[in-house]
């Protein structure tokens, strides 16, 4: 089943920032965020495998909330590199495939 | 990591004909992914290959539409049967997974008229 991810979009301005939220109704395993530009493939960010686990990448950092199955991707002093489509992938406890939610769509403008 | 490569990178086809696509890693890997991504959407499972065994399909997907070869660790086609213009999308191979990172090839931008 697929995670449910919020906003669909968001608009920011160079500087901003931005939260991103990802939610499954499964246990899970391990939660995935990627970032897609237009005509590319999807691009690894990071990964979280354990509850409360904190990434960051950059000024791109996640945590993941075992208890509750959500994690939410923190996007900090957005730059116009960070426009493009954001997916959460969530790979259950129970089959280990990865299942991505609809997207996030992120435009940073000037 | 993994560096993939898939051929070909796009095609333009016929409805009703078949397309084959292939994938090639740089490193032996027991499971490998295919995806689909239609027109603005997100990318959707279709089945997990692993060598020397069938596919395992995902719901919605059936081995006649989309038939999988996995002939060793690195390589693995995915055939696109009988299309139609809703079969077209962009076709990603991808190995990884679990509890790590998952590695997406470039991709097959598909076009049927």
């Amino acid at each position: 089943q697929q995670p449910v991810q919020s906003p669909q979009a968001v608009i920011l301005r160079e500087g901003e920032d931005a939260v991103i939220n990802c939610s499954s109704s499964k246990a899970l395993y391990s939660v995935h965020w990627y970032r897609q530009k237009h005509g590319e493939a999807p691009v690894f960010l990071m990964i979280l495998l354990k509850g409360g686990e904190q990434k960051g990448h950059d000024k791109i950092s996640a945590s993941f909330n075992e208890k509750k199955q959500q994690s939410s991707l923190y996007l900090t002093a957005s730059q116009l590199s960070y426009s493009g489509t954001y997916f959460c992938g969530t790979v259950s406890s129970n089959d280990y495939k990865l299942s991505f939610g609809a997207g996030t769509t992120v435009t940073v403008r000037a | 990591s993994a560096v993939i490569s898939q051929k070909p990178s796009r095609d333009i086809c016929q409805r009703g004909t078949s397309l084959t696509i292939q994938c090639q890693v740089d490193s032996q890997v027991t499971m490998m992914f295919w995806y689909r991504q239609q027109p603005g959407q997100s990318l959707t499972l279709i089945a997990t290959a692993n060598q020397g065994s069938e596919a395992t399909y995902e719901s919605g997907f059936v081995i006649d539409k989309f038939p999988i070869s996995r002939p060793n660790l690195t390589f693995s086609t995915l055939t696109v049967s009988n299309m139609s213009p809703e079969d077209s999308s962009i076709y990603l191979c991808s190995v990884g997974g679990g509890g790590s990172e998952q590695f997406f090839g470039p991709g097959t931008r598909l076009t049927v008229l």
